[in-house]
């Protein structure tokens, strides 16, 4: 089955201790993103990537690193995580070219105290 | 999460009714729009597309309308149904280097039994 695969669903950890959400997709994608979530504001791009090694800022990228060492796998790092950084986050991957579908993962639902 | 659908617009609509969600849209340069559906506790999910040079495009029982006088667009449903019953998000794209997809803030859509 195609799909995008986020860890973990739930997350709570508290201000400066570094986490990493990881996300996988099994369909040889090229392009992958990272947004999050907040009511009445919608998905904003934290970072994506084109290919392995190709990595680049998306709208709102402060506080986040990421990485493309394999094809399927971008995962996402906060080091140092901030109360401003709770918000639920969506993994995301699409073929590259004028290809529009994107696919999803289901989430991450992150709360920093 | 539920709070995803926290100060969007709603629009309710009976059961079996044709629904009508609109989005203005920023970039009148944005080569492809397109509809997303985010049912609660899930990622988002690609409903249609359509590109720029087009002004109607039908799939199955949803038509998505683009005006680019007024740089708006819209998705019908037809015959709504309870399962329609979601945050609807409209995206733009632009074509080159990345294409970009930029998201509105959604519109949640409730179905009344």
């Amino acid at each position: 089955e195609a799909q995008v695969t986020q860890n973990p669903r739930y997350l709570i950890t508290v201000t400066g201790k570094k986490l990493t959400v990881t996300c996988s997709q099994n369909m040889n994608h090229e392009y992958m993103s990272w947004y999050r979530q907040d009511p009445g504001l919608g998905l904003r791009q934290i970072y994506y990537s084109m290919n392995v090694e190709v990595t680049d800022k998306g709208d709102v990228p402060e506080g986040y690193k990421v990485s493309r060492k394999e094809k399927r796998n971008f995962p996402l790092i906060l080091e140092s995580p901030s109360p401003n950084q709770t918000s639920l986050y969506f993994c995301a991957s699409r073929w590259g070219g004028m290809n529009t579908e994107a696919f999803f993962g289901q989430g991450t639902r992150l709360t920093v105290v | 999460g539920e709070s995803v659908g926290l100060h969007l617009p709603t629009l309710s609509v009976q059961e079996g009714d044709n629904s009508i969600i609109n989005c203005a849209y920023s970039n009148s340069a944005s080569d492809y729009f397109i509809w997303y559906k985010q049912e609660s506790g899930k990622g988002p999910q690609f409903i249609i597309d359509i590109r720029s040079n087009m002004d109607k495009r039908q799939g199955q029982r949803v038509t998505v309308l683009l005006n680019k006088t007024v740089k708006h667009l819209s998705l019908q449903i037809a015959a709504t149904q309870p399962g329609d019953s979601a945050v609807y998000f409209c995206a733009e794209m632009k074509s080159g280097g990345y294409q970009k997809v930029t998201f509105g803030i959604g519109t949640k859509l409730q179905v009344i039994p």
